[in-house]
């Protein structure tokens, strides 16, 4: 079946460093892969998603690059901030109209 | 514009009561989900909905029932409260289920006693 593996937790960064939460998946067919963020307190929301190999999603100065050769969808930000303190989670879809299936979260914590 | 709306957002029960969590949504989505968040678990569907009058079974099922009572509204009903199911719930929904995006509401805390 259908599998997301990320990298455990939790990452602590100080203000400003290079974030990468690495994210690999199982798939049978040609999923889209997504990436959600949870702030404390709060339902997640979307960050970030891609549709096809190679595809490039980015929103807020995260991306993840679609790599369909080595099945990943490592998330990235060049710097990050103490608001981007969260949980992160990666997850897809199988294109057979299959729900969502999550990876078990990565929480970062960024301090100043 | 509300999005996705659950209530109650805390509830204690007493093992073996009953209850129901409601959800709606006002964006016209079709499908609906429920999911639950244990720590070091991630996200674990409960059941969905894929459109109105539909409902399918998640990964863990066991102990619950829904109802998708209209196109807004999906129900998740605890009919003997186990502490097994003392976690955060939420629900969840999408235009077509496939690859659009999912939003979800702020989630319920459930403790069971």
């Amino acid at each position: 079946g259908n599998s997301v593996t990320q990298m455990e937790g939790p990452v602590t960064l100080s203000e400003e460093a290079f974030l990468t939460i690495n994210c690999t998946y199982t798939a049978t067919g040609y999923p889209s892969l997504f990436w959600y963020v949870q702030y404390p307190g709060e339902g997640l929301q979307l960050l970030l998603k891609a549709t096809k190999a190679d595809d490039k999603g980015s929103n807020k100065g995260f991306e993840a690059t679609y790599r369909k050769e080595t099945t990943s969808f490592h998330l990235e930000k060049g710097s990050v901030q103490v608001s981007d303190s969260a949980v992160y989670f990666c997850a897809l879809s199988d294109s057979r109209n299959t729900p969502l299936v999550f990876g078990k979260g990565t929480r970062l914590s960024v301090i100043a | 514009n509300a999005g996705v709306t659950q209530t109650p957002k805390f509830q204690v029960l007493k093992t073996g009561q009953s209850m129901t969590l409601q959800c709606a949504q006002d964006m016209n989505h079709n499908s609906m989900y429920w999911y639950r968040q244990d720590p070091g678990m991630g996200l674990r569907l409960i059941y969905y909905s894929a459109s109105e009058g539909t409902t399918d079974k998640g990964e863990v099922p066991n102990g619950y029932n829904v109802s998708r009572l209209n196109k807004r509204e999906f129900s998740l009903r605890l009919e003997s409260a186990a502490p097994s199911q003392t976690s955060v719930y939420f629900c969840a929904s999408s235009y077509r289920g496939e690859t659009d995006t999912q939003y979800f509401g702020p989630g319920t805390r459930l403790t069971v006693l």
